[in-house]
């Protein structure tokens, strides 16, 4: 079975620049979930969604910071301009029923190393 | 204020031999729900174990178990038989209500490295 997917996994850009990274959650699940991860500040929740609206968005930085989910199946974070203290993993994890569908659980995609120079 | 404590920055266990990794947690919620996550050194998070604060038992999931003290507020993993795969950094998380909606927060974590 599909666990969360992220793209891109890897990122190198330049200050400036936009970055948009993606997130497909897991079939099913209602909530949807962006961490920030770094040496200094470990994990940190940036935002999260249930069933498509963004519930709290209070760990999100800055207001270059934006999240989206469109739909179910797709959600956006989106970096606009870039910063070098941006550089970190962000990973998109979804809540729903484990594989044997007991209870609800917490799956993360593979994370998204974005490095800004 | 930190909600969830590991004091265990690194840890070392030897090859086969069961290892202790200590989580420690707040909160004022009745229900909340504890879960342990290792990252290798490839980065993904991987889920291990979860652990609600009803149950009754302590949670099992292979060679991996929860040591869970609800007065103690402490949800401690325990790993038996450890292996050189098992080397990675651990996260204790625990997920808790905010808004009426769940959130999940999580530990420092700690880095075990298993010897040969």
């Amino acid at each position: 079975d599909a666990g969360v997917i992220q793209s891109p996994r890897h990122e190198v850009t330049e200050m400036g620049q936009e970055v948009t990274l993606r997130c497909k959650p897991i079939s099913g699940h209602n909530s949807l979930f962006w961490y920030r991860q770094t040496m200094m500040r470990g994990l940190e929740l940036l935002i999260y969604f249930n069933n498509n609206v963004p519930i709290d968005d209070s760990g999100m930085p800055e207001d270059r910071f934006s999240a989206k989910m469109p739909n179910a199946s797709f959600s956006t974070l989106k970096i606009q301009p870039s910063e070098p203290r941006d550089s970190a993993v962000y990973f998109c994890a979804t809540e729903g029923p484990d594989r044997e569908g007991s209870r609800n659980t917490i799956y993360f995609g593979e994370g998204s190393w974005l490095t800004v120079v | 204020a930190q909600k969830i404590t590991q004091t265990q920055p690194g840890m070392f266990v030897q090859e086969k031999e069961a290892v202790t990794l200590d989580c420690t947690y707040d909160t004022s919620d009745q229900s909340y729900g504890l879960f342990w996550y290792k990252q290798p050194s490839s980065g993904e998070m991987i889920f291990l174990i979860y652990q609600g604060s009803y149950d009754e038992q302590n949670a099992t999931e292979g060679r991996y178990s929860l040591n869970f003290q609800k007065a103690r507020k402490s949800a401690n993993l325990v790993i038996s038989a450890s292996q050189l795969g098992d080397s990675a950094m651990y996260f204790c998380a625990m997920r808790e209500r905010s808004g009426g909606y769940n959130k999940l927060i999580f530990g420092a974590g700690t880095r075990l490295a298993v010897h040969p």
